[in-house]
């Protein structure tokens, strides 16, 4: 049964302390993603990893941070830096393609809510 | 910067009748164009998809319209059924890794 999961689906977390979100893929996928999504908003682009062992910033990543050590795994961590961490996290993954857009397949979510 | 706006926020129609969501973006090098739907405490699914090579795509009730000249793209809904309520996402991208997503659309069937 191919796809992507990610856990916990729900994650309580004090204020000051770091948490890890986790998402895999068995789909193959070279490109995995991580996006914020705030109520009554669309998707914010957090981190982005094309290969292993490497990752690029998106729009809104300061107070994360992430890790590509494995071609199935792309864990997010939220750091006591991040001020409003309170969001649905979303993952996705992707085909890549150099240049060419490749479609992107969503994971379940983790609702995180600081405490 | 690149952009996105959809249109409307909410949008309420009854069963059986027709929806429109609309978007429009702002770099004019996109050329891929994805729709997801994304019901309450879940991923969003992709649902159709096209791109700036192709005007129009269709499958079964739902179809997509591309005008590249104006940079905007619309999601049409036939024969609206109680499961297709859900916040509907329509989004942009110019180039692998970077897709651009409208605010959502909250369509609700009304029975």
């Amino acid at each position: 049964d191919g796809g992507i999961t990610q856990s916990p689906k729900y994650l309580f977390r004090k204020e000051g302390q770091n948490v890890t979100l986790s998402c895999e893929q068995n789909l193959n996928h070279d490109a995995m993603y991580w996006y914020r999504q705030d109520p009554g908003q669309g998707l914010r682009l957090i981190y982005y990893s094309q290969i292993v062992n490497d990752f690029q910033k998106g729009d809104i990543a300061e107070g994360y941070s992430v890790s590509r050590e494995k071609k199935e795994s792309f864990p997010l961590t939220v750091t006591s830096a991040q001020k409003n961490p309170t969001a649905f996290y979303l993952c996705a993954s992707s085909i890549t393609s150099g240049s060419y857009t490749d479609t992107q397949y969503f994971g379940p979510g983790t609702r995180l809510t600081v405490l | 910067g690149e952009n996105v706006e959809q249109h409307p926020s909410t949008l309420s129609v009854q069963e059986g009748d027709s929806a429109v969501i609309k978007c429009t973006y702002s770099d004019s090098a996109s050329n891929y164009f994805p729709w997801y739907k994304q019901e309450l405490g879940k991923g969003p699914q992709l649902i159709i998809d096209i791109r700036s090579n192709v005007g129009e795509k269709k499958d079964q009730r739902i179809a997509v319209t591309l005008n590249k000249t104006a940079k905007h793209f619309s999601l049409h809904i036939t024969e609206t059924q109680p499961e297709d309520s859900a916040v509907y996402f329509c989004a942009a991208s110019s180039r692998a890794s970077k897709i651009i997503f409208g605010s959502g659309t909250r369509l609700s069937i009304r029975p």
